[in-house]
């Protein structure tokens, strides 16, 4: 199994700011992807990091709003940009080993005021 | 559009019952489906899959219980526990590209002492 660990856990920010988000997998996974989560909601996928190319984004989330690095097969940021209050949320890390089998960090929750 | 649709949206059951949680799906591609468990403040993790070649699997107190023809699957948790009282998310994912999960909108269970 893989450990995914993010930072920072939580964040209180002011509107118009940006804040990355960092993920490290204790070890190699073939996918890593970015979710958001509403308190009490189910889970959104963002985008797909690819290690050494463009993110992969879902309808609804762009690149330029959400900027996703992939420097190498454990490690991933995700940047939320010029925030605003409905940005408020929880963002996970998933990284996926094999076929199938993914694995969640523990979410980043960001508060936007 | 709602790909996975899962109920009920809460659950309480008495110590030592089974609890059963539902998903049905729409996407005929979908050939993985997980459930995952998720503690208030952690992110979701990895409870049991399925796949459709199989009708139930088992592991320990979790059962997947999948019908192909009905495009539904189940989640059956024997002797519930306190400990167990958590939201529980089914998903699944595609036979191609880069399998990210899709998710249903979460079951809350409580489980009383």
């Amino acid at each position: 199994s893989a450990v995914i660990s993010q930072k920072p856990s939580r964040d209180i920010c002011q509107r118009g700011t940006s804040l990355t988000i960092q993920c490290q997998v204790d070890s190699q996974v073939t996918m890593m992807f970015w979710y958001r989560q509403q308190p009490g909601q189910s889970l959104t996928l963002i985008a797909t990091a690819n290690q050494g190319s463009e993110a992969t984004y879902e309808s609804g989330f762009v690149i330029d709003k959400f900027p996703i690095s992939r420097p190498n097969l454990t490690f991933s940021t995700l940047t939320v940009s010029n925030m605003s209050p409905e940005d408020s949320s929880i963002y996970l890390c998933s990284g996926r080993q094999g076929i199938d089998t993914q694995y969640f960090g523990p979410g980043t929750r960001l508060t936007v005021l | 559009q709602q790909q996975v649709k899962q109920s009920p949206q809460s659950l309480i059951v008495q110590k030592g019952g089974i609890s059963i949680i539902n998903c049905a799906y729409e996407n005929t591609a979908f050939d993985y489906f997980p459930w995952y468990q998720q503690f208030p403040g952690k992110g979701p993790a990895l409870l049991i899959a399925i796949r459709p070649d199989v009708s139930e699997k088992k592991e320990g107190r979790f059962t997947i219980s999948f019908n192909k023809s009905a495009k539904q699957f189940s989640l059956h948790i024997m002797d519930s526990q306190p400990g167990d009282s958590a939201t529980y998310f089914c998903a699944a994912s595609r036979d191609t590209g880069r399998r990210a999960l899709t998710f249903g909108s979460g079951t809350r269970l409580q489980v009383q002492p």
